[in-house]
């Protein structure tokens, strides 16, 4: 199995519909980041949380929503999707950022908003 | 303006070349990561560095930290190299967490 999971990896929907994209991880990191690619971006991150209890933005979290239902689950939902949303989206875990530098990607979830 | 500038956006190198991919940064940082993302989307981490260099089989990381300049060297390089490479930053501004920067990335094709 990957370290990271993501589901789905294809998703086309319509405006004004919700979407959950779902990410698991097997590493145990506490630490798990939403990002979205861009063509001719650098990833930028949406949301991020160092825990269960600890969810923060990122910056460009507008739009989106997360949960973090355990250690190893992190979901982003697009409550009402626009087309501008159309993106890869990427999960990724970390470990402590400085001791290690263990970070894991998801394979990505290619939204496509019409 | 994306504070993380890679160089070349493009590359094109015919099989056994030795490659060079550069990265600058513009202010102080604590780690820079070097990430490969294969045609398929899938992103792995290559190498994160604080200082010096490091060596993985037939690649090479190297940073310096007061020119602010970070490159990622590919020796006899091969076609399954071709992917984008990306650089990312932590900067020392960050209290918390690896919330990294990350540069456009450099499209890398080798030809065989």
């Amino acid at each position: 199995d990957a370290d990271v999971t993501q589901t789905p990896r294809n998703r086309i929907t319509k405006t004004g519909k919700r979407i959950m994209l779902e990410c698991s991880q097997t590493k145990g990191h506490d630490r798990m980041y939403w990002y979205r690619q861009d063509p001719g971006l650098g990833l930028r991150l949406i949301y991020y949380s160092f825990d269960v209890k600890d969810i923060n933005k990122g910056e460009i979290s507008d739009g989106y929503s997360v949960s973090r239902q355990a250690q190893a689950k992190f979901s982003l939902s697009l409550e009402s999707a626009i087309p501008n949303q159309t993106a890869l989206y990427f999960c990724a875990t970390s470990d402590l950022f400085e001791q290690r530098g263990e970070l894991f990607f998801g394979e990505g979830s290619r939204l496509t908003v019409l | 303006k994306n504070e993380v500038e890679q160089s070349p956006q493009n590359l094109t190198a015919q099989e056994g070349e030795f490659i060079t991919i550069n990265c600058s940064y513009s202010v102080g940082i604590s780690a820079l990561h070097w990430l490969q993302q294969h045609p398929g989307g899938g992103i792995v981490s290559l190498f994160m560095l604080s200082s010096g260099k490091k060596k993985h089989g037939r690649l090479i990381a190297t940073i310096n930290i007061q020119e602010k300049h970070s490159s990622l060297h590919i020796t006899a390089s091969h076609p399954r190299d071709s992917a984008v490479y990306i650089c990312a930053v932590r900067y020392t501004k960050e209290t918390s967490g690896s919330r990294l920067t990350f540069g456009e990335g450099t499209q890398l094709t080798v030809n065989p």
